[in-house]
């Protein structure tokens, strides 16, 4: 089955810094990526995705993700950090044993942005 | 354009009681899930609907049963709840295919007492 990893529980940046949010990813044939981003007491917030293509995938709110695919990674990254952008990240894949194109989670990593 | 709309926002339960989740979406997606939320677990696959009319069991479907009404409409039932029932419940829906998006409402946080 498809699955994704998050390493990291929390990453702790300070304001202005690059940000990174590891993902690992096990998947038979294509993957298919996705970031969310989830802030408190809310829904889940699409971010990006990698479907094909090139390997730098942006998204919204400044983000972006890289797909190594000799590394089977695809890490969140932006270039400098705000306060507003702690929250909670999901990796996700998309499921293929036909469940209806359901996505499989990572177990989510916190980020702290401070000031 | 609302997206995925849920109600209701919260919910408190005696265990052995029961209730319905009442899930919504605005997109005319053929395709809506349920997941569960828990801490350090991420998200998991309750039920799903491929497209009208069908319904399928997920990764966690025990103790839940669902109905898709129509294209829009998406409920999620607890006929007896449990404490281990207490999560946060999300509804999302996307187009059908591998590169769609899904798009998830509010939730609905619940405890089971």
């Amino acid at each position: 089955a498809q699955s994704v990893a998050q390493p990291e529980d929390q990453v702790n940046v300070a304001e202005g810094n690059p940000l990174t949010v590891k993902c690992t990813y096990s998947v038979s044939g294509n993957p298919y990526l996705f970031w969310y981003v989830q802030y408190p007491n809310r829904g889940l917030q699409f971010l990006l995705k990698y479907i094909t293509g090139d390997n730098l995938v942006k998204g919204s709110y400044g983000f972006e993700a890289e797909f190594n695919k000799s590394q089977t990674s695809f890490h969140l990254k932006k270039p400098s950090a705000l306060v507003s952008d702690s929250a909670l990240y999901f990796c996700a894949v998309r499921d293929d044993r036909g469940s209806g194109y359901a996505l499989n989670f990572g177990k989510g990593t916190s980020l702290l942005v401070t000031p | 354009n609302a997206g995925v709309t849920q109600t209701p926002k919260f919910q408190v339960l005696k265990t052995g009681q029961s209730m319905t989740l009442q899930c919504a979406q605005d997109m005319n997606h053929n395709s809506m899930y349920w997941y569960r939320q828990d801490p350090g677990m991420g998200l998991r696959l309750i039920y799903y609907s491929a497209s009208e009319g069908t319904t399928d069991k997920g990764e966690v479907p025990n103790g839940y049963n669902v109905s898709r009404l129509n294209k829009r409409e998406f409920s999620l039932r607890l006929e007896s709840a449990a404490p281990s029932q207490t999560s946060v419940y999300f509804c999302a829906s996307s187009e059908s295919g591998y590169q769609e998006t899904q798009y998830f409402g509010p939730g609905t946080r619940l405890l089971v007492l």
